[in-house]
Parts: C-alpha cells; structure tokens; sequence
C-alpha cells in the first residue's frame, strides 16, 4: 500500500491567496484527519470525516479554512485568503474503524510544508 | 522579534543505552493511549498503544507503562539506536471524542553514535 498520499509537499504563496492541499486516504480507510503542526501550538487536530462526512469541526481556526471529502479517496484543505501565520505544517491521517480494539491507529501522510509570505 | 517557540524537552543519551520517555496527559476520562514517533520531514508514525485496562504492554524493543493514578505515561526504549532519534508524541483518547487523539507537545530523542 502506497500510504496516506498528500500534495504539494511543499508549498509557498503570498498572503491574500487561495491555498488548497490534497489528500488522498489509504484504500478502505473510513476516517480522515486533517491536522495542523507548528513550532507554537505542536499538533492540532483541524477536521475529521467518517464516511465522507464531516463529524468533528471544532479545530478549524476560523472561517477562512475548508474541507472537503467529495468521496472516499480525495479530501481537501482550502485557505481562502491565507495569511503569514497559517505557515505550519499540514497533516492528513486516515484509519479502518473495524481495527483492533475497535480503534486503530492513525496512518499519518508526509505532511505538506505550507509558507504565506 | 523573533516569536518565542514550543520548547520541546530533550534527551540525549548514548547508542546501546536504554531510553524512557515520560508524557503526562490531561483527561482522567481517556482510556486509550498511543506513542508515535516523527523523524524530520516526516509524519508521525504509529509506535505502540495501550488502553486504560493494562498497565504495561510491550512490543519490539518498546515498552509503554501506564499509571492511571497519576495520570502518566511512559516509553521505554530498548537498546537505543542512532535510527531511534526523532520526536516522540504520546497521544490520548476517550470514547466521548471516539477517534479524536489529543497530542502532546513532545521529547526529542537524540542518540549519539
């Protein structure tokens, strides 16, 4: 299995510009995690969706952040407009519900490095 | 000015030694607990895991110690390796946020050769 796949895994934009990051789940995982990481706050969790829907929201910071789940094997992170301290690092996680103990772990992607001048 | 960041607590010790990672966490209410490690440039990665039943569950090389009573956790590490250096996360869980882990801030492990 490839993984959890994200893109870009890199990215720079200025601020005031709309930033999107993808997010593709391991095949036959039901959960999704979006979470942010910085030096400040270390990982936070933003948005989890089960099913495609989204079930916990309470971590988007504010309403400039969106996600989507279209199916079971894309999700994205929109920022529209972004700003400097949207600079963090984004992780997307996906797990298979029926895992043991009826809680699996969590399968972490690479993470896509973002930076708003 | 330069903005005053996230001091993550550091340990060093010598490859062959043995490590022990601590991690308080904060909900009485959890009952599921995990470590992960992430190594630079890297997400974080499962290592082991616990529920609130056990006290001690081991796999390889690693051993998690849970004490409900005070509320801690501990990794311990076998025979550390220089492969062994990354950032270690302890990661908590109760059935009221089900698949919602609440992370903490981090140890960085550093072996020296």
């Amino acid at each position: 299995d490839a993984g959890v796949i994200q893109s870009p895994r890199h990215e720079v934009t200025e601020m005031g510009q709309e930033v999107t990051l993808r997010c593709k789940p391991i095949s036959g995982h039901d959960y999704l995690f979006w979470y942010r990481q910085t030096m400040m706050r270390g990982l936070e969790l933003l948005i989890y969706f089960n099913n495609n829907v989204p079930i916990d929201d309470s971590g988007m910071p504010e309403d400039r952040f969106s996600a989507k789940m279209p199916n079971a094997s894309f999700s994205t992170l929109k920022i529209q407009p972004s700003e400097p301290r949207d600079s963090a690092v984004y992780f997307c996680a996906s797990i298979n519900q029926l895992g043991l103990w009826g809680r699996d772990t969590q399968y972490f992607g690479p993470g896509t490095r973002l930076t708003v001048l | 000015g330069e903005s005053v960041g996230l001091h993550l607590p550091t340990l060093s010790v010598q490859e062959g030694d043995n490590s022990i990672i601590n991690c308080a966490y904060s909900n009485s209410a959890s009952d599921y607990f995990i470590w992960y490690k992430q190594e630079s440039g890297k997400g974080p990665q499962f290592i082991i895991d616990i529920r609130s039943n056990m006290d001690k569950r081991q796999g390889q090389r690693v051993t998690v110690l849970l004490n409900k009573t005070v509320k801690h956790l501990s990794l311990q590490i076998a025979a550390t390796q220089p492969g062994d250096s990354a950032v270690y996360f302890c990661a908590e869980n109760n059935d009221t946020g089900f698949q919602k882990l609440v992370f903490g801030t981090g140890t960085r492990l550093l072996v020296s050769p």
